[in-house]
Order: structure tokens, then C-alpha cells, then sequence
């Protein structure tokens, strides 16, 4: 079964560090998304991305965050300068199309000390 | 006003119980409706999409009333595996929004 993978599982990384986290989406998804959830609380909509573009972000997604999709078949989230509410589990999700369900990934876990 | 709106439980249920979980949405916009569960500390994993109809996957029958922004999630028989968060999930544009989901535990 097709499936969302994400990389790496865990980073630990200091405060003011750049971090790349990585995702494959499920390839024939033309949708992708990264969501955060921070521990104990709810998952939280970062980005969505369509051909080529940042279709929508959040409030939560500033000058800080970035997004690329490098080649046919990664999409990656860059965080510059981490600070310590960074913290959290990061999902990479991909959808076939714009209506139908997203599949998430198993997560980044980040940790920013 | 939040997007999503969920009881955040808990909820513990006996094995063999049935068990409802309700949800509002704010956005009479929203296009697509979906539960997902959580185990601790993994992805959310698409259970069930969720249609005006009401639809059914064995004990799990979901149901939306878009005229009260209302859905349901049903679950008959419960099983210790179901033991989860149930995240009731959105669609509005671009963006999935997520409720804080319920917590379910079903005891033995």
C-alpha cells in the first residue's frame, strides 16, 4: 500500500539551528501538506502546496518556514533559526486531489534545545 | 470561533458497548468530511469519509448534517483496539482543519 514516508523520525537540534525535514509524498498525490502538533495539543495546518506553489498557509507559517519540492518526488519543510516552541511533531500529508482524504506520514518528531 | 469543534472526552466505554462522538464545523463552506484516529504519539489514519447519506464501514457509521454543521461518528461493539483519539477533520479551500479530537478508552 502507497504510503507518506518522512525523515528523519527524530531531530534534536540547538536553538537558532536551520533544519530540513524531509517527506515523499505518495506518488501520483499532486496535493501536499505539513502540519504541526505540539504535545498534548491538536494538529495544526502549516502549508498546503499545488503545483509548484504554496497554495494556502497559516498564521503560524512566517518568514521562518519555507517549503520546496526539489525534484519529482520529495517535498521538504525548512525551519531557519529554531527556537524552542519549534518543538513538536511535524507531519508531511499528500492528497490525490483537492476533495478527497490526505495520508499523513509518521511524523518528525523535532526538538529544539 | 474555532473551525472544528469536538467533546474532548474522555470517554470510557466497557467491550461490546456502543459509543457517539459529535462534531461542529463553523464554515458552511467546508467541502469534504472525514474521522481520523490517533494512537499516542503516531499519524492520524483516515478511518472513515464522511457523506450527506451517512455511510457505513462495519461497526462505524458516520453521518453529516450540513444544514446543523453536524457530524457524527458511531461506533458499535467496541473493541479494546479501539482504544484511540478520533479526530474529526475538515476540509475548507486548501487547508484540512482538525478538531482536538476525543479520546476514547475501552476497557476490558
Amino acid at each position: 500500500e502507497p504510503e507518506v514516508t518522512q525523515t528523519p523520525s527524530h531531530q534534536v537540534t540547538q536553538m537558532g539551528q536551520e533544519v530540513i525535514l524531509r517527506c515523499v509524498p505518495i506518488s501520483n498525490h499532486l496535493y501536499f501538506y505539513w502540519y504541526r502538533q505540539i504535545l498534548g495539543q491538536k494538529v495544526e495546518f502549516l502549508v498546503s502546496f499545488y503545483n509548484n506553489e504554496i497554495s494556502e498557509k497559516s498564521e503560524i507559517f512566517d518568514d521562518q518556514f519555507s517549503v520546496e519540492r526539489p525534484d519529482g518526488s520529495n517535498f521538504t519543510l525548512k525551519i531557519r533559526s529554531t527556537k524552542l516552541e519549534d518543538s513538536a511533531m511535524y507531519f508531511c500529508a499528500s492528497s490525490e486531489e483537492q476533495s478527497t482524504e490526505a495520508f499523513f506520514g509518521q511524523g518528525t518528531r523535532l526538538t529544539v534545545v | 470561533r474555532k473551525e472544528v469543534e469536538q467533546d474532548p472526552g474522555p470517554f470510557n466505554v466497557p467491550e461490546g458497548a456502543t459509543v457517539a462522538f459529535n462534531c461542529t464545523y463553523s464554515n458552511s463552506a467546508s467541502q469534504s468530511f472525514f474521522w481520523y484516529r490517533q494512537d499516542c504519539r503516531k499519524e492520524p489514519k483516515l478511518l472513515m469519509s464522511v457523506y450527506s447519506s451517512g455511510n457505513e464501514d462495519g461497526r462505524f457509521t458516520a453521518q453529516l448534517n450540513r444544514a446543523s454543521q453536524y457530524i457524527s461518528l458511531l461506533i458499535r461493539d467496541s473493541k479494546l483496539s479501539d482504544s484511540a483519539t478520533y479526530l474529526c477533520v475538515v476540509r475548507t479551500g486548501n487547508q484540512f482543519y482538525f478538531g482536538t479530537g476525543t479520546s476514547l478508552t475501552v476497557i476490558p
